[in-house]
């Protein structure tokens, strides 16, 4: 199956910093998303970016689906934005397709 | 967004009882949808995909028997953990795909439901 990984696995930043979270994959996929995980468990939908770039305040991604990852930014970071991020990615066929998720990035911001 | 909603959100049983688990989608019909387990500080391990009108299928290492899939409407699929043990304490979640428009097949998940067998 397709192999997910995240990078880096752990990131503690100051308000106001930027970060970069990177999502390898090991084979080819038209389905990619990226998501926040909440301190309650809930999964946040940021992004659905199999190709290209997209933006939404302070919050960017980009998917080089040609070189098998996503980058996902995040500009003047708060504590609200503490938690876990996950890629996952997936082939659409039929009605869905199966996501697999990556490693995640447990992430904390302090003030 | 699509809406996706879970009942219960936390479940405490004990060991040899079953615990069944519902997801709706809210605001969309869903033939597709799918159940995750999480165990804790660790990643989404998919389980199995919910077919509405039509048997589940399981990925591989997961026990049909044990955890019984139904899905009986295009807004209801069901999980039923059955004679559970405390090694199937986990945080369970559900999520169904929308369609059409330029993010066909974004998945939505539901808010969880957080098992413990005692």
């Amino acid at each position: 199956g397709i192999q997910v990984e995240q990078s880096p696995p752990d990131l503690i930043l100051q308000e106001g910093a930027n970060s970069t979270l990177r999502c390898n994959f090991s084979d080819s996929v038209n389905n990619l998303q990226w998501f926040h995980q909440n301190p309650w468990g809930q999964l946040i939908n940021l992004f659905y970016i199999p190709s290209g770039t997209k933006q939404n305040g302070r919050l960017s991604a980009t998917t080089v689906a040609t070189e098998r990852y996503s980058l996902l930014y995040i500009s003047s970071s708060q504590t609200t934005d503490s938690g876990v991020y996950f890629c996952a990615v997936g082939i659409n066929t039929g009605t869905a397709s199966k996501l697999t998720f990556g490693t995640g990035t447990r992430l904390q911001v302090t003030l | 967004g699509a809406v996706v909603s879970q009942h219960p959100s936390r479940v405490i049983c004990k060991s040899g009882t079953s615990v069944k688990i519902e997801c709706r989608s809210l605001d969309f019909q869903a033939t597709t949808m799918f159940w995750y387990r999480q165990f804790p500080k660790q990643s989404l391990m998919l389980m199995a995909t919910s077919n509405e009108g039509s048997k589940a299928t399981y990925e591989q290492g997961v026990e049909k028997d044990k955890f019984l899939i139904n899905h009986a409407s295009l807004t209801l699929s069901t999980l039923t953990v059955t004679s559970a043990h405390p090694e199937d304490s986990s945080f369970y979640i559900c999520s169904a795909p929308t369609r059409g428009g330029q993010a066909a097949y974004e998945q939505y998940f539901g808010p969880g439901t957080r098992l413990t067998v005692t």
